[in-house]
């Protein structure tokens, strides 16, 4: 399997500018997750989807991020209008909940980071 | 609430020293998971294991290994005669089990500098 695959690796910006991530959960996995990691702040959950449902997204931080899985395979992450705070490298992770070996364990994509100016 | 807290932010140590990274967590439920990850300089995050919270046996693989303790709520890690090639930082994680639809929170993770 090729892993979670996120697009781009990375991305530079301006303030203001709208900004999407991608996110390829690896198939047969049925949890996705999106976190955000910084120096500051260490690794936070921002959101997660059971089956393409959104299931928590206490993390994401303004009505500027949204997230949507629209199907199985397939996850966005957008920040509109995106500012220089928001640099960050930001993760997916996909999970499988349906009792396998690595039942619950967590496959991380490379990251993107992200850089606003 | 969940919580995971690793107390060491950095550790640094000589090479072939053993190392022990500390991790408490708090959670409400009775089924949960916990795991380790390691994050290398190269930034991608690399899954180590994961326990279950009816699985209190301690695992050994190499010269890792993993102490968990239900009484005490934590989940220490161990390498054994460290390497330069163990230098990263280190996630401790928690999943809780149905009624957190298994939200995972981490740690705020701890670098480990190992010093040829």
């Amino acid at each position: 399997d090729a892993g979670v695959i996120q697009s781009p690796r990375h991305e530079v910006t301006e303030m203001g500018q709208e900004v999407t991530l991608r996110c390829k959960p690896i198939s047969g996995h049925n949890s996705l997750f999106w976190y955000r990691q910084t120096m500051m702040r260490g690794l936070e959950l921002l959101i997660y989807f059971n089956n393409n449902v959104p299931i928590d997204d206490s993390g994401m931080p303004e009505d500027r991020f949204s997230a949507k899985m629209p199907n199985a395979s397939f996850s966005t992450l957008k920040i509109q209008p995106s500012e220089p705070r928001d640099s960050a490298v930001y993760f997916c992770a996909s999970s499988s909940q349906t009792g396998s070996e690595s039942y619950n364990e967590q496959f991380f994509g490379p990251g993107t980071r992200l850089t606003v100016l | 609430a969940q919580k995971v807290t690793q107390a060491q932010t950095e550790i640094s140590v000589v090479e072939k020293e053993d190392v022990t990274l500390d991790c408490v967590y708090e959670t409400r439920d009775t089924t949960y998971y916990l795991f380790w990850y390691k994050q290398p300089p190269s930034g991608e995050l690399v899954f180590l294991i994961r326990r279950n919270s009816f699985d209190e046996q301690n695992e050994i693989s190499g010269r890792y290994s993993w102490n968990f303790q239900k009484s005490t709520s934590s989940f220490n890690f161990t390498i054994t005669a460290s390497q330069v090639v163990d230098s990263a930082v280190y996630f401790c994680a928690l999943s809780e089990g149905e009624t957190g639809g298994f939200k995972t929170i981490f740690g705020a993770g701890t670098r480990l500098f190992v010093k040829a």
